[in-house]
């Protein structure tokens, strides 16, 4: 089993709509967790971090399970510019020990192409 | 500011020649991160840096590689000797802290290399 393991997309979604990808996580040590977004043939840049109670910035709704070990992101009213692949980023805590810790393991990424 | 930056940003490169990428991280960033994405594995770990000193470098997948850190502004990841199957892009990464949440990744723009 993949360490994170994301929706195998793509999502190909009219503007305006309102679209979720979901993200698994094998470690039950994970500590902080995030989404990237990634354009074609750019850099990963930070889109938003996850916190256990939920978060929320603009159109974006980042969501965490820890029991289920699952994040979500929620993107509502969805423009043409939010077209990318999405990346959800998973590090280790302090209980995973020695080199492990901090260790930032990216899932694939899921693609998603907003149209008009 | 200067954000992280890398060269050359394309290499193509017959198989068996040695190939050197170069990154300089954003000041004051301690952690340097080296990762190589495909379309089949995704975004890979290959090693990282704190303090300019290798800490994990468990996702290097061979002895072709190796990485330096001479001084806190200045990283390379050389391949020596180069094969097909290393053609990926190349992504250099900075942070002040590892996983930490007011810490993100800071990415460069890449080095897309073509063995052939």
């Amino acid at each position: 089993r993949k360490e994170v393991e994301q929706d195998p997309g793509p999502f190909n979604v009219p503007e305006g709509a309102t679209v979720a990808f979901n993200c698994t996580y094998s470690n039950s040590a994970s500590q902080s967790f995030f989404w990237y977004r990634q354009d074609c043939r750019k850099e990963p840049k930070l889109l938003m971090s996850v916190y256990s109670s939920g978060n929320e910035d603009g159109r974006f709704t980042a969501q965490l399970n820890r029991a289920s070990q699952y994040i979500s992101l929620l993107i509502r009213d969805s423009k043409l510019s939010d077209s990318a692949t999405y990346l959800c980023v998973v590090t280790q805590g302090a209980g995973a020990g020695g080199t492990s810790y901090g260790k930032l393991t990216f899932g694939q990424g899921t693609i998603l192409t907003v149209h008009p | 500011d200067a954000g992280v930056i890398q060269s050359p940003r394309h290499e193509v490169t017959e198989m068996g020649q040695e190939v050197t990428l170069r990154c300089k991280p954003i000041s004051g960033h301690d952690y340097l991160f080296w990762y190589r994405q495909t379309m089949m594995r995704g975004l890979e770990l290959l090693i990282y840096f704190n303090n300019n000193v290798p800490i994990d470098d468990s996702g290097m997948p061979e002895d072709r590689f190796s990485a330096k850190m001479p001084n806190a502004s200045f990283s390379t990841l050389k391949i020596q000797p180069s094969e097909p199957r290393d053609s990926a892009v190349y992504f250099c990464a900075s942070s002040l802290d590892r996983g930490a949440y007011n810490s993100p990744l800071h990415f460069g723009n890449g080095t897309r290399l073509t063995v052939t």
